[in-house]
């Protein structure tokens, strides 16, 4: 039973250019999390994703980040025109649903910005 | 808004030695509070799960502990291990919200 699989694992980009990041939940999760680390600070929740519906996107900054988790295939988070600053860890989790089940995270996407 | 704090920031202990990690948290009305361990260039693994209507979960040698009335949990380690060495994070849920973290505490067991 796989976990949650996320690529690529790192991934190097130039200002202005777009990053897509994939993740695949565990196996009859249908519930999935991106969370955001930051250099030297926590993680924060991004947005909150169920197959089709964007449930939460509170934590997604307003301008070039998008979420997606289409019927068939993996959740897709895409950060158009990136900036230095957008650097950091993304992570995915997943559970089968939301209340009172523990979030299984992925290794995560380490994204560089040159 | 719930605000998660974890205090020591950073801890190092002697092989062996029983510790204890601290989390704390603004909003008393938490719907769950998750320890998770993170490892270098890793994701989070899941170490235990308490719901709100529960006062503590065991794991082997990790015992988590909730007290809602004061907006604490604790981690207790018993007899620390080199393999313990990571950054254990906290994280808190309110019903109907997503989980918000704690930034850590990183743990070094010492051989």
């Amino acid at each position: 039973n796989a976990g949650v699989m996320q690529n690529p694992r790192h991934l190097v980009r130039r200002r202005g250019q777009e990053a897509r990041l994939r993740c695949s939940p565990m196996k009859g999760h249908s519930h999935v999390y991106w969370y955001r680390q930051l250099p030297e600070e926590g993680l924060k929740f991004m947005v909150y994703l169920q197959k089709e519906n964007i449930i939460d996107e509170s934590g997604m900054p307003k301008e070039r980040f998008s979420a997606e988790f289409p019927k068939e295939g993996p959740s897709i988070l895409r950060i158009q025109q990136v900036v230095r600053g957008d650097s950091a860890a993304y992570f995915c989790a997943s559970s089968p649903i939301q209340d009172n089940q523990p979030q299984h995270f992925g290794d995560g996407t380490r994204l560089s910005i040159l | 808004k719930q605000e998660v704090t974890q205090i020591p920031a950073a801890l190092s202990v002697p092989e062996g030695e029983n510790l204890v990690l601290n989390c704390s948290f603004t909003d008393s009305a938490i719907y769950n509070l998750q320890w998770f361990r993170q490892d270098p260039g890793k994701g989070l693994t899941s170490l235990l799960l308490i719901q709100s209507s529960q006062r503590e979960q065991t794991s082997g040698r990790l015992n988590a502990s909730l007290d809602k009335s004061s907006g604490r949990s604790t981690l207790y380690i018993a007899a620390s291990q080199p393999g313990d060495s990571a950054t254990y994070l906290c994280a808190a849920t309110n019903y109907g919200q997503n989980f918000v973290f704690g930034p850590g505490t990183r743990l070094s067991v010492l051989p």
